[in-house]
């Protein structure tokens, strides 16, 4: 069973162009969770969704940022007109249900120049 | 919201000596509590779980115990390795926060 993709591993973005990560979550999984990891940080919790909803935007920033988990295909986390504050390490996770445990990707690590 | 609150690392241990990260949560209800481990330029790893009060989540010498009268979920192992270093995190679920993670690094 393979596990939550990530793809891109690494993007490279100029700032004021759009940046588009996508998460296919293990399968069976309708849960999908993103966080942001900066240098040397912690997780921040971004969003929470599932399919074709939004759950839990709270860590979103207000401009710039949208999420989306389409009944078919792969999470979308978009981040348009980037600026060199976006650069970062995005994982996404999944999970089953509402209770189980979650599952990472392995990370896209977006730079902006 | 519910949190987490974790151990300021870094944490430089040597190989066989004890190790304790602490962790400590604020919850309205009663979450279930995570550790999670981070391996150089991966994604973070489920190490152990626990689902209520008094459970101890155990694995790879790894344990925790959800302690509800002191709110905490420390990480205790008897004796590490060097192949233990890396970045451990407290989480909870439902709202699956993590905490700032802790750096360990285990030397020869």
């Amino acid at each position: 069973n393979a596990g939550v993709m990530q793809n891109p591993r690494h993007l490279v973005r100029r700032r004021g162009q759009e940046a588009r990560l996508r998460c296919s979550p293990m399968k069976g999984h309708s849960h999908v969770y993103w966080y942001r990891q900066l240098p040397e940080e912690g997780l921040k919790f971004m969003v929470y969704l599932q399919k074709e909803n939004i759950i839990d935007e709270s860590g979103m920033p207000k401009e710039r940022f949208s999420a989306e988990f389409p009944k078919e295909g792969p999470s979308i986390l978009r981040i348009q007109q980037v600026v060199r504050g976006d650069s970062a390490a995005y994982f996404c996770a999944s999970s089953p249900d509402y209770e189980g445990s979650l599952h990472f990707g392995n990370g896209t690590r977006l730079t902006v120049t | 919201g519910d949190s987490v609150t974790q151990m300021e690392g870094p944490v430089t241990l040597s190989e066989e000596a004890f190790l304790t990260i602490n962790c400590t949560y604020t919850a309205t209800g009663y979450p279930s509590l995570f550790w999670y481990v981070q391996y150089p330029g991966e994604g973070l790893q489920l190490l152990l779980k626990a689902t209520k009060a008094d459970d101890k989540g155990s694995n790879k010498g790894f344990e925790a115990t959800y302690r509800k009268e002191t709110t905490s979920f420390h990480l205790e192992k008897g004796s590490v390795q060097v192949s233990d270093s890396a970045v451990y995190f407290c989480a909870l679920k439902p709202d699956m926060r993590f905490g700032a993670g802790t750096r360990l690094t285990v030397k020869p």
